[in-house]
């Protein structure tokens, strides 16, 4: 079936700790690719996306994520997290015509 | 730009009453999205707009959820009569087809539904 997977419901990195949150699709063709940050009581906030190209992309807030065809991934990473980086973490795809699927997102806590 | 706007931010009501959310989306956007995230489901997309014609509705739970856009800048998604299951965060989204940003879809703040 199709799907997006974050395999990671929750993780707790340390202030100043490098940070990756993990994501993977099943599908048969490469999707578009997006990373989307909730913080508490907020609405979906863009942090960056991939359609093509370079396959490292750079977002907002110091976020870099990673496409991977061979592994079907697209992983995101910080290298120093902040506190203020604490909130839920949603990857999603889109196929065509608008289809955008999600994850089931990562809660990040950092600890001070 | 303003971004995606929803009203009302927040909505207590009581089962069976008629509540109606709204959302403006980005202006020079032709694609809109209603979603509904519950901590059980996730985020759902409930129904989409393209060019202010609903395109796919088949996330739509049941008769009770109603969606429309009269206009480029105007949606709203009305439940009636409410149930208590109804409580959730809805969201409302835009895009623009075409250009490189096509396909992103930029959320507004939600609205907090609870149903007693």
């Amino acid at each position: 079936a199709q799907s997006v997977t974050q395999p990671d419901i929750h993780i707790t990195v340390s202030e100043g700790a490098s940070l990756e949150l993990r994501c993977n699709y099943s599908y048969g063709a490469t999707p578009y690719l997006f990373w989307y940050v909730q913080s508490p009581g907020q609405g979906l906030q863009l942090l960056l996306k991939y359609f093509s190209g370079d396959t490292l992309v750079q977002g907002i807030k110091g976020f870099e994520a990673e496409f991977k065809r061979s592994q079907s991934s697209f992983n995101l990473r910080k290298p120093s997290v902040h506190w203020s980086d604490a909130a839920e973490y949603f990857c999603a795809v889109v196929l065509n015509n608008n289809d955008m699927r999600f994850g089931a997102g990562t809660r990040l806590t950092v600890k001070p | 730009d303003a971004g995606v706007i929803q009203s009302p931010r927040h909505e207590v009501t009581e089962m069976g009453q008629e509540v109606t959310l709204r959302c403006k989306p980005i202006s020079g956007h032709n694609s809109l999205f209603w979603y509904r995230q519950t901590m059980m489901r996730g985020l759902e997309l409930l129904i989409y707009f393209n060019n202010n014609v609903p395109i796919d509705d088949s996330g739509m739970p049941e008769d009770r959820f109603s969606a429309k856009m009269p206009n480029a800048s105007f949606s709203t998604l009305k439940i009636q009569p409410s149930e208590p299951r109804d409580s959730a965060v809805y969201f409302c989204a835009s895009s623009r087809a075409g250009g490189p940003d096509q396909e992103t879809q930029y959320f507004g703040p939600g609205t907090r539904l609870l149903v007693l």
